[in-house]
């Protein structure tokens, strides 16, 4: 089993939904929480980070996460066409700096 | 501007054949990463850095190395590429144990 499973995707959804993105994990040391956008031939960018248990909201993007349930969501309101991307979860369990581990990504699309 | 900067982007070459991916930043990071993308497995550290002279493997270090003479510099060595590390290669910095990494725009490597 990985530390950290995502679905894959596809995700295809029209403009203007909402979109959930979720991740679940297995070690319960984890405690730093990322989100990362990655468009084709670009590195990952960051989105949200978290740290700990919580939600953490940045314009159209809220990130949860449920320590409880082992589980992180990134919710994306109004989406845009340009939202369409690679959206990888990433952990770590107690620096962001060295051990990170990812999910493999879930691609997201957005139907005008 | 802040920058990751990996070259070459693209490499194809042959079995056996050593070579070298360079990553520089210019942001006075500390820390530093390397990592491979491979389909169905998302993001992997291969190695990380905590300092100038201070290197350690991460989860698929094997058939690689790495060097920190330079804090801005962090080279990828393959001394005998192999087919099974032909991916995309993504460089990673951060200042800040705490902070998330910024990512370089990767460099993809096919070994024939």
């Amino acid at each position: 089993q990985k530390e950290v499973e995502q679905d894959p995707g596809p995700l295809s959804v029209p403009e203007g939904a909402i979109v959930s993105l979720n991740c679940t994990y297995s070690n319960s040391a984890f405690q730093y929480f990322m989100w990362y956008r990655q468009y084709s031939r670009k590195g990952p960018e960051l989105l949200m980070y978290t740290y700990s248990s919580g939600n953490k909201e940045d314009g159209r993007f809220t990130a949860q996460v449920d320590k409880s349930s082992k589980y992180i969501s990134l919710f994306i309101r109004d989406s845009q066409p340009s939202d369409s991307a690679t959206y990888l979860c990433a952990m770590s369990d107690y620096s962001s700096a060295s051990k990170i581990i990812f999910g493999s990504g879930t691609r997201l699309s957005i139907r005008p | 501007e802040a920058q990751v900067t990996q070259n070459p982007r693209y490499l194809i070459t042959v079995t056996g054949k050593k070579l070298t991916v360079t990553c520089s930043q210019n942001m006075n990071h500390e820390y530093m990463s390397w990592y491979r993308q491979d389909p169905g497995l998302g993001l992997r550290q291969i190695y990380y850095s905590m300092n100038v002279e201070v290197t350690d493997k991460g989860d698929v270090p094997e058939g690689y190395k790495v060097s920190r003479k330079e804090k801005r510099n962090f080279p990828l060595i393959l001394e005998s590429p192999s087919p099974n590390q032909t991916s995309l290669y993504f460089c990673a910095s951060t200042g800040d144990s705490n902070q998330p990494q910024h990512f370089g725009d990767g460099t993809r490597l096919s070994i024939l």
